[in-house]
């Protein structure tokens, strides 16, 4: 079945980039997408791409996609203390009919 | 603009007793309609989506059950809690392939 895999914890420097990585097995996933979930919310769609794409940016987020090695990144520049949060990578799963998420990057920012 | 909203916040429940929490979507009709659970440091586990009025899809046997009695209302219920029921739970709506909205979840504490 399909799945999605992230690292859990990510540390990085105020100003810093900060990069999330994410595999997924799905070959055929379409749809491959970034939530933000903030202490006690529910989760905020980021960004997301689609498979016949290689890089989407916008604003200080980059969506790297590689479709050969079923890798998505998520590179967020100058980092900020408000970018603290869980980062989900999902794919749409080959039915189309849900969304599978990978188990969250928390991203903490240090002075 | 579509709105989703989510009931009640936070809720304690005892052992045994039953549960409900409902989910309405404004805004749209005929939205696929999603409840997850996020365990405490965990992923996002799918419980139940729907495409339908009436159409229940199940993805993990469990003491829990879905309906939904009208469009844009889904309904997340248990007969008797059991401690492991203890979680963040999430409702979602989608109308297209990019990404679901999620509603601000409910926090159950099984004591």
């Amino acid at each position: 079945g399909e799945d999605v895999e992230q690292s859990l914890f990510l540390s990085v420097r105020e100003g810093d980039s900060s990069v999330i990585n994410c595999t997924y097995t799905d070959s055929s996933s379409t749809y491959l997408y970034w939530y933000k979930q903030e202490p006690g919310a529910g989760l905020q769609l980021l960004t997301y791409i689609f498979s016949n794409m290689d890089m989407k940016q916008d604003q200080r987020l980059t969506v790297l996609l590689n479709k050969k090695d079923k890798h998505l990144s998520l590179r967020i520049a100058d980092t900020q203390t408000g970018d603290s949060a869980i980062y989900f990578c999902a794919e749409l799963d080959s039915s189309a009919s849900k969304i599978i998420f990978g188990s969250g990057t928390r991203l903490s920012i240090r002075p | 603009s579509q709105t989703i909203h989510q009931w009640p916040a936070t809720l304690v429940q005892p052992v045994g007793s039953p549960l409900s929490l409902e989910c309405t979507v404004e805004g749209t009709s005929n939205p696929n309609l999603y409840w997850y659970r996020q365990a405490a440091g965990r992923g996002l586990q799918l419980l139940f989506y729907s495409v339908g009025i009436g159409q229940i899809s199940s993805e993990v046997p469990q003491n829990l059950s879905a309906s939904r009695p009208q469009d844009r209302q889904f309904i997340l219920s248990s007969k008797k809690l059991l401690l492991s029921d203890s979680g963040f739970y999430l409702c979602a709506w989608s109308g297209t392939n990019y990404g679901y909205t999620f509603g601000s979840g409910t926090r159950l504490t099984v004591v």
